[in-house]
Order: structure tokens, then C-alpha cells, then sequence
């Protein structure tokens, strides 16, 4: 029971141009929700995460949507650049459990 | 501070050997986790501790596998005896209070020939 999903294994993007990652969920009690960034032969690192008190956050480049009815949630970067170009996971936490739900993770490539 | 520290990096070991996989959290960090990462099905939480404390291991595959933190600054992950399906890429994780923000190692690449 996938929980957390990431429907795209990659994406590929200009340089230059919006990237933007999606994520869905099925558990209506997670209210926190996270987005990291792996490099290869690295581990993963927090890059930016939402509260499901709001609907966006911001942070340089990078900002999440959340839509709570839908169940969705977005990662846009832009502009995108050639060290964005790695897999992005989505995770997801619920109040009462001190756990991360993770998604497959979709490796996104900028092209020059 | 250093941030999550794993050892070895490498380990290449055969069927049937006992490994040992080491984790230092980061100083201060109430919890701990310990994930899998394979190619079929992507990155898996094993077990986490809390305070020192295993809380859910129902990750763990089988009993093959067990975890320890016998104090707050080391965890090891102990795979005995070892089979090649254990193959994968094993990160420890710590994170401060709750257990979303989580600050990841550099991994232990395990190879069973």
C-alpha cells in the first residue's frame, strides 16, 4: 500500500526553464510534508517542507504547492539549473507518528 | 557538528558472513533510523529509535537482521549470516525531536557475493 506516490521515475528539463515534481498522497492524517534531494553515492538532504496549515511555502527557487483536497503536492524550481539534476523524494509525516512515509523518488535532469 | 557519520562506506563481503554496519548521529538527536535502499522498492525504513529505545522495527526483513543503540552517540545494523538479496544501499538517519526533519549519512554500500 503505497501511501506516498511519485507516478514520474524522471523528468528531464532546460536549463533555464520551470521543473516541476509531483507527489500524491493517501492518507488524509499526514500533515506534514517534505521534500529532499539525493545526489548519487549521497544520502538525501531536506531541501523544503510544508505544513498542511498552509497551501505554499517558499523557499529561493524552490516552492511547494499543497492541495489538500486533492491530495497533491508540487515542487517547482526555477529557474532550473544543471546541480538540480538529481532524485527528489517526496515524504510525508503524521502528527502521531514519529515516521517518514516516503515516495519512489523521480530523477529529474537539467539539460544544458 | 560532523552530521550523521556511517561506517565503512564500501563493505564487500560473502554469503553467509556476519555484517556489521556503524552509525554517530548527531550529538543531541533523540532519534534515529535506519532505511534500505534498493532499486526495486526504492528506500525502506528498517527500524528508528528513540532515546536509545527501538520503537518499531517492523521493518526489519527477517531475523537475519537486528539493530543496537547502546548508547546515544552509536547504532549498529548486524546482518547475520548475510545472503546476496541484501545487496542495497544502507543509510542512518537522526533527526532532533520529531522525526520529519531527518539529517542522513553517506550510506554503507553492502555487496554479498
Amino acid at each position: 500500500d503505497q501511501q506516498v506516490k511519485q507516478n514520474s521515475p524522471s523528468l528531464s528539463v532546460q536549463e533555464g526553464r520551470i521543473s516541476i515534481l509531483n507527489c500524491d498522497y493517501t492518507n488524509s492524517m499526514f500533515d506534514y510534508f517534505l521534500w529532499y534531494k539525493k545526489y548519487p553515492a549521497e544520502g538525501p538532504t531536506f531541501l523544503i517542507s510544508i505544513s498542511s496549515i498552509k497551501d505554499k511555502n517558499e523557499d529561493g527557487r524552490f516552492t511547494v504547492f499543497l492541495n489538500k483536497s486533492a491530495k497533491h503536492l508540487s515542487l517547482h524550481i526555477v529557474p532550473s539549473q544543471p546541480g538540480d539534476s538529481a532524485v527528489y523524494f517526496c515524504a510525508a509525516s503524521a502528527d502521531s507518528n514519529y515516521q517518514l512515509i516516503w515516495g519512489a523518488g523521480t530523477k529529474l535532469i537539467i539539460k544544458p | 557538528d560532523a552530521g550523521v557519520i556511517q561506517s565503512p562506506r564500501h563493505e564487500v563481503t560473502e554469503m553467509g558472513q556476519e555484517v556489521t554496519l556503524r552509525c554517530k548521529p548527531i550529538s543531541g538527536h533523540d532519534y534515529l533510523f535506519w532505511y534500505r535502499q534498493t532499486m526495486m522498492r526504492g528506500l525502506e525504513l528498517l527500524i528508528y529509535f528513540n532515546n536509545n529505545v527501538p520503537i518499531d522495527d517492523s521493518g526489519m526483513p527477517e531475523d537475519r537482521f537486528s539493530a543496537k543503540m547502546p548508547n546515544a552517540s552509536f547504532s549498529t545494523l548486524k546482518i547475520q549470516p548475510s545472503e546476496p538479496r541484501d545487496s542495497a544501499v544502507y543509510f542512518c538517519a537522526t533527526s532532533l525531536v520529531r522525526a520529519d526533519t531527518q539529517y542522513f549519512g553517506p550510506g554503507t554500500r553492502l555487496t554479498v557475493l
